[in-house]
């Protein structure tokens, strides 16, 4: 079946501009979580969406930073006047589900924004 | 501070050579799973062990668990060219949070 997909796949914009990165989960997936990733490092967690409930927004950066999930299933991560230091690969993953434990995590395959 | 750390941070092997990758932590976990990347995209999910875990197998993946050192390591056996990656380790900690703490990851080549 569909993996996660993510669009665009490469954003490029100017700084103190808003964009919006989507993403598509594996349907049936109630967890969704929203992932940056600088340049030879590691993930950093921003966001996550289990079913209904609200989201936990602790790994957001700033208030620059936003997301939201609609009708439990596509997602938009939104990040207004963005800085050069928002420049990062935004990866997408669902899961199954993420009761008492998180559960194995399918990526998508990345936006890569640079901010000019 | 992260939470995974991967050691070495580069490794260079030759083709049928095994790779070994550690990870430490620092707080208590539910589970430690393993993923590879390539080319700085997508991740991969290779592997997961249960805190009540100690070794599993998949394949040519050897994974261990330590968690009274707070360290895991991933053993690659017989290593290829398609190998080439990086691997990072994630926990999943028990704090309540339900996200996956990523390391720095290990970045892997194999040579022909």
């Amino acid at each position: 079946g569909a993996g996660v997909s993510q669009s665009p796949s490469n954003k490029v914009t100017e700084k103190g501009k808003d964009v919006e990165l989507r993403c598509d989960p594996i349907s049936g997936h109630t967890a969704l979580y929203w992932y940056r990733q600088s340049l030879g490092q590691g993930l950093e967690f921003l966001i996550y969406f289990q079913g209904n409930s609200a989201p936990d927004k602790s790994g957001l950066p700033s208030d620059r930073f936003s997301a939201e999930r609609t009708g439990g299933s596509v997602s938009t991560l939104t990040i207004q006047r963005t800085q050069q230091e928002d420049s990062a690969v935004y990866l997408c993953a669902s899961s199954l589900t993420s009761g008492a434990y998180t559960d194995t995590q399918y990526f998508g395959p990345g936006t890569r924004l640079t901010v000019l | 501070s992260q939470q995974g750390e991967e050691d070495p941070q580069a490794l260079s092997i030759q083709e049928g050579e095994n790779a070994t990758m550690n990870c430490s932590y620092k707080t208590s976990i539910n589970n430690l799973q393993w993923y590879r990347q390539n080319s700085g995209r997508g991740l991969v999910h290779l592997i997961l062990i249960r805190s009540n875990e100690r070794e599993k197998h998949s394949g040519r993946l050897r994974v261990t668990l330590d968690t009274s050192k707070k360290s895991s390591s991933l053993l690659i056996t017989a290593s290829r060219a398609a190998d080439t990656a990086s691997y990072f380790c994630a926990t999943d900690m028990d704090t309540g949070r339900r996200a996956l703490t990523f390391g720095s990851g290990t970045r892997l080549q194999v040579q022909p």
